[in-house]
């Protein structure tokens, strides 16, 4: 059960887009579509912005998308806003009922 | 409102006891898969635990056979026992709902709870 990896920081300048990549094996990402994505700000719990690879629940602005190739999840802001300033996480069922978390990605909003 | 409310933290020397408790609101934990994830100071999320609707656990190798999950209905809480403690058990542990829409998601969190193990 190795973390899924992340670059550990990405930014931009409101108005951009971001991409974090999350990578895992055909184990985890390459093997399912139950990806999920996480923002964290300091000293608060996660909140889900994606499920399963690409949809977002009620809520979440469409400037938070979605995907996967292969081994590879992605994530992109699009409209980078200065409250997208956090920590982001990708999470993938990894098989026999557990899953993995990523890294961990900072995004800095320049 | 929908709302998860960790208790039972604490400072705990090695290789002791613990119980954390998650009590739920708004909605049945009966219904819904329910699991635990931790984060260490200043590092990542790990997940934990999770119970199924039926009542099926499963663990992370980091914790299994240590750990245990479960839940009463009545109450409406879902517990993590905890034994035989380590430094490396030392963490934020946050309860998690399941979202009904997908397989394997958490759309509702607790605020943590901090379980410190050290001498």
């Amino acid at each position: 059960q190795s973390a899924l990896t992340q670059p550990r920081s990405v930014s931009g300048s409101p108005g951009q887009s971001v991409t974090i990549s999350c990578t895992g094996t055909s184990s985890d990402v390459g093997g399912y579509n139950y990806v999920s994505w996480y923002q964290q700000h300091p000293s608060k719990a996660p909140k889900l912005m994606i499920y399963d690879v690409s949809k977002r629940p009620s809520g979440v602005p469409d400037r938070f998308s979605g995907s996967k190739s292969g081994n590879t999840a992605s994530l992109t802001i699009s409209g980078l806003q200065a409250e997208d300033e956090a920590d982001y996480y990708c999470c993938s069922y990894a098989g026999t009922y557990t899953r993995v978390f990523g890294t961990g990605t900072k995004v800095t909003v320049l | 409102e929908v709302q998860l409310v960790e208790s039972g933290g604490g400072l705990i020397q090695p290789g002791e006891s613990l119980r954390l408790s998650c009590a739920a609101s708004g909605f049945t934990v009966s219904g819904n898969y329910m699991s635990w994830v931790r984060q260490a100071p200043g590092k990542g999320l790990e997940w934990v635990s999770i119970i199924y609707s039926a009542g099926d656990t499963y663990y992370a190798d980091s914790v299994k056979g240590r750990f245990t999950i479960s839940r009463d209905n009545s109450k409406n809480t879902v517990y993590l026992q905890m034994k035989s403690l380590r430094a490396e058990d030392t963490a934020v542990y946050y309860c998690t709902k399941g979202y009904s829409l997908s397989h394997d998601a958490f759309d509702i969190w607790g605020q943590g709870t901090m379980v410190t193990v050290s001498s």
